[in-house]
């Protein structure tokens, strides 16, 4: 079946640096791509949506600045987290889909001291 | 108001029996999908199960069956011969409108089932 990547699976950065997640569509090309959110024993948040070749669409109440979106090719989309604090520490998943069925990465894990 | 209702926080089930994990949802629109994900402590999000508005029949997967009743909007998750490895958190989601790649899920809150052996 179709396979989504992720890295990376765990990071722990300092307060005020940027860190950038990979999501990678290994067997197929999707125009789309989702980016969620999930804190500690909650469900998943959609943060926004990756669209190739344009600018990403941002749920409400997701700051665009922060949380920067980069969707360069169809097997590609990337989350920086810039400037991170330790209130942006959580479990980040993106995803892929296919008309029948949504495919989900292994989650980053990001920790900010 | 929420558009996926998971009622139970957590559940327990003995190893062998089979279990019922609840979802309704609610939408006006006539063409959407339901999906059940399982999502084990190291945090991946495994799919197990679709229900499309249209499908005449429950979807089966395996030990896996939808009870799917469109009327009560419900699409609750059948998980038969439990397995002390499907202890798990369990979520349904939702797709609302047509089913392209770029769809929306949402999700419930969870179910953490807890496999007693």
């Amino acid at each position: 079946g179709a396979v989504v990547s992720q890295h990376p699976s765990r990071v722990i950065c300092k307060s005020g640096t940027s860190v950038k997640i990979e999501c990678r569509s290994l067997d197929f090309q999707a125009t789309t791509m989702f980016w969620y959110r999930q804190f500690p024993k909650q469900s998943l948040m959609l943060m926004a949506t990756s669209n190739e070749g344009s600018k990403a669409t941002y749920e409400q109440g997701v700051e665009k600045d922060k949380f920067l979106i980069n969707h360069a090719s169809l097997t590609l989309s990337t989350l920086t987290v810039t400037s991170a604090h330790p209130e942006d520490s959580s479990f980040y998943i993106c995803s892929a889909q296919t008309r029948a069925e949504a495919f989900f990465g292994q989650g980053t894990r990001l920790t900010v001291v | 108001a929420q558009k996926i209702t998971q009622t139970q926080p957590g559940m327990f089930v003995q190893e062998k029996e089979a279990v019922t994990l609840d979802c309704t949802y609610d939408t006006s629109d006539p063409s959407y999908g339901l999906f059940w994900y399982k999502q084990p402590s190291s945090g991946e999000m495994i799919f197990l199960i679709y229900q499309g508005s249209y499908d005449q029949q429950n979807a089966t997967e395996g030990r896996y069956s939808l009870n799917f009743q469109k009327a009560r909007k419900s699409a609750n998750l059948v998980i038969s011969a439990s397995q002390l490895g499907d202890s798990a958190m369990y979520f349904c989601a939702m797709r609302e409108g047509p089913m392209d790649s770029s769809y929306k899920l949402i999700f419930g809150s969870g179910t953490r089932l807890l496999v007693r052996p």
